[in-house]
């Protein structure tokens, strides 16, 4: 059973402040990571995803692999109110079942 | 605009009725996959289907069957409600693994919330 582990938080940063996001993984033979971003009451949405070791921006957003270490980061700089919300990191093994964390609950506030 | 419909919003039905949850995308993809989301247990995936009339089970079908007709249409139904199936139903859909994509470049519905009493 793979498993994927986040800090439930809520992780409280201040507005421009960097928000690190970080998500650990048993399974070794796990190819695509992948970040999904669930405001309250909505359904998620993907932000961004990574596939090689080493860093991936898009915007004010990096996504960060290691997998000999087997964790994966989201950094979200220049944090601002509406980046609140509960991200899911989710990973995809070689059987192309998707599995995800539970997610990390972020409030960035004024 | 990509877009996944579910049939409903909200949805209260009675223990032991035949609950029939409609999931519709417009992206032509050939994956779609039914998932539930509880306080504390993250999303946990029911069933998915990578083509028509196939299907596949996930983490937790019991109670739980499904039906590919078409393309674009999954549905998820629940044979005999029980009160531990109420929950956040969500349905996803994402394209065919090409090696530059992934099953997991999923996009979801609004969701149906279920309420069974």
């Amino acid at each position: 059973q793979k498993e994927v582990e986040q800090n439930s938080g809520p992780l409280s940063v201040p507005e421009g402040a960097i928000a690190s996001l970080n998500c650990t993984y048993s399974d070794r033979g796990s190819q695509s990571f992948f970040w999904y971003r669930q405001y309250s009451g909505k359904s998620p949405e993907l932000i961004m995803f990574i596939y090689s070791n080493g860093d991936k921006e898009d915007g004010r957003f990096t996504a960060q692999l290691n997998k000999a270490s087997q964790y994966v980061s989201l950094l979200i700089r220049d944090s601002q109110p509406s980046d609140s919300a509960t991200y899911l990191c989710a990973l995809e093994g070689g059987s192309y079942i998707p599995t995800f964390g539970r997610g990390t609950s972020l409030i960035v506030h004024p | 605009d990509v877009k996944v419909t579910q049939s409903s919003r909200y949805l209260v039905k009675r223990t032991g009725e035949k609950v029939f949850l409609e999931c519709v995308q417009d992206m032509d993809h050939e994956n779609m996959f039914w998932y539930r989301q509880d306080p504390g247990l993250g999303l946990r995936l029911i069933y998915f289907s990578y083509d028509v009339k196939m299907k596949e089970k996930g983490d937790i079908p019991e109670g739980y069957s499904v039906s590919r007709e078409k393309k674009e249409r999954f549905s998820l139904i629940l044979e005999s409600a029980s009160t531990n199936q109420t929950s956040m139903y969500l349905c996803a859909s994402s394209p065919l693994w090409t090696g530059a994509s992934s099953q997991l470049e999923q996009y979801f519905g609004p969701g149906t919330r279920l309420t069974v009493t």
